[in-house]
């Protein structure tokens, strides 16, 4: 089972949708949760990170549920530029606290169609 | 630009030969992080370095591959003996100063191999 695991898609909606991805991790120790966002042959590009409480920025709402090991990206009135692969992240920490390696999913591929 | 910069941007070269990439991290970040990205995959973890001390190497380092950071700014990966399946991405990312709180990864441009 790989650690972190994404829908498949890839999803195609047309502007003005909304659209849900999700994630689930399977270290129970994971301490950071993340969602980055990748154009096509470009570097990831931190999208927002996810806490307990829940966060929106924008058009765009994060979930974790630490329980389930589940991560959630909702993106609402999407946009043509919205187009890009999705990648859910996690992280554990080390002694000192800090942030080890990121753990990545394969990415959701999203298509936002005029 | 005081983004993480790597050079070169693409490389192209034939099996067996040797290559090396560069990655400037942030100044003062003194987390570096080297991953290989291929086609239709989420980038996969290679090695991080705090300073210049390398903390963590993945099994998908095998002996070919090595990495340095030795003053503890720039880093280079370097590959040995080329194979067509080292083709790929090769991403940097540095992170700030230990001991803050959020510890986001910043992402170079990349480093695209291709091994004919």
């Amino acid at each position: 089972r790989k650690e972190v695991e994404q829908d498949p898609g890839p999803f195609n909606v047309p502007e003005g949708a909304t659209v849900a991805f999700n994630c689930t991790y399977s270290n129970s120790a994971s301490q950071s949760f993340f969602w980055y966002r990748q154009d096509c042959r470009k570097e990831p590009k931190l999208l927002m990170s996810v806490y307990s409480s829940g966060n929106e920025d924008g058009r765009f709402t994060a979930q974790l549920n630490r329980a389930s090991q589940y991560i959630s990206l909702l993106i609402r009135d999407s946009k043509l530029s919205d187009s890009a692969t999705y990648l859910c992240v996690v992280t554990t920490a080390d002694n000192a606290g800090n942030n080890r390696k990121l753990i990545w999913g394969l990415g959701t591929s999203l298509g936002v169609n005029p | 630009d005081t983004g993480v910069s790597q050079d070169p941007r693409h490389k192209i070269t034939k099996r067996g030969q040797n290559v090396t990439f560069r990655c400037d991290p942030i100044s003062e970040h003194n987390r570096l992080y080297w991953y290989r990205q291929t086609l239709g995959q989420g980038p996969e973890f290679l090695t991080y370095f705090q300073n210049e001390a390398q903390l963590e190497k993945s099994r998908l380092l095998s002996d070919r591959f090595s990495a340095e950071r030795p003053k503890g700014s720039f880093s280079t990966l370097e590959i040995q003996r080329t194979e067509q399946g080292d083709s790929a991405m090769y991403l940097c990312a540095s992170s700030p100063r230990t001991g803050s709180s959020y510890n986001e990864q910043f992402f170079g441009p990349g480093t695209r191999l291709t091994v004919l």
